[in-house]
């Protein structure tokens, strides 16, 4: 049971690049999310996706973009890369509904933009 | 608006020694309470989670946590440390808002258990 997959797992970037991180997710959630894990800072979310078709910007969406493919599929593009937005990111699923809001997590893209 | 503060953001503690992980949040909503667990190099485990019912809650690897809904906390606790315990734990609320989970975390707390 794959559950939330993210690739790749390590990049590196120079100053001004481009790159998407891709993230599947195999347990029928609706909403997806993106995380980004800073020290001392715990997670914030950068992009969400509610279902399928809709997304929505979070806490710190200012450099980034998003498409939620299909309902498997959510993935979070840097279009231009700036050392700031070095940081480990998180995928992550869940079902939206009231009593049982647990989230499930990939297992992280740490970044590097030199 | 929900908030999370986790009040240690790092433990020392010796192997086989208790330990509590102090979270504190603020809601003016109903909120749900999580611990997560992210062991070095690798993402995050759902360690328990409280609901509803019994304020005492149970999770995996001996931890338990109590919701204290008057002091507004939800402290971690396990009476015997193992080093295999040493990983950032982060608290975490969550409620039902526009049509998804919205989920908030704390700083995290770095657990270092010693030998």
């Amino acid at each position: 049971n794959a559950g939330v997959t993210q690739t790749p797992k390590f990049q590196v970037l120079k100053t001004g690049q481009s790159m998407t991180l891709q993230c599947a997710q195999d347990m029928n959630h609706n909403s997806m999310y993106w995380y980004r894990q800073d020290p001392g800072m715990g997670l914030r979310l950068i992009y969400y996706s509610a279902s399928e078709g809709t997304t929505d910007k979070g806490e710190v969406p200012n450099g980034y973009n998003v498409s939620r493919l299909n309902k498997r599929e959510f993935s979070l593009r840097l279009e231009s890369a700036a050392p700031s937005q070095t940081s480990v990111y998180f995928c992550a699923s869940s079902e939206p509904q009231v009593g049982n809001t647990e989230a499930f997590f990939g297992q992280g893209t740490r970044l590097t933009v030199v | 608006a929900q908030s999370v503060t986790q009040l240690d953001s790092q433990v020392p503690v010796f192997e086989e020694a208790p330990v509590e992980l102090r979270c504190n949040y603020s809601s003016s909503v109903s909120v749900y309470l999580f611990w997560y667990v992210q062991y070095p190099n690798q993402g995050l485990q759902l360690l328990l989670k409280y609901l509803s019912g019994s304020t005492l809650v149970k999770g995996i690897n001996g931890f338990e946590a109590e919701f204290n809904k008057s002091q507004t906390s939800f402290h971690l606790r396990k009476p015997s440390v193992h080093i295999s315990d040493t990983a950032e734990y982060f608290c975490a609320v969550s409620y039902f808002s526009g049509g998804y989970n919205k989920l908030i975390f704390g700083a995290g707390t770095r657990l270092a258990v010693h030998p």
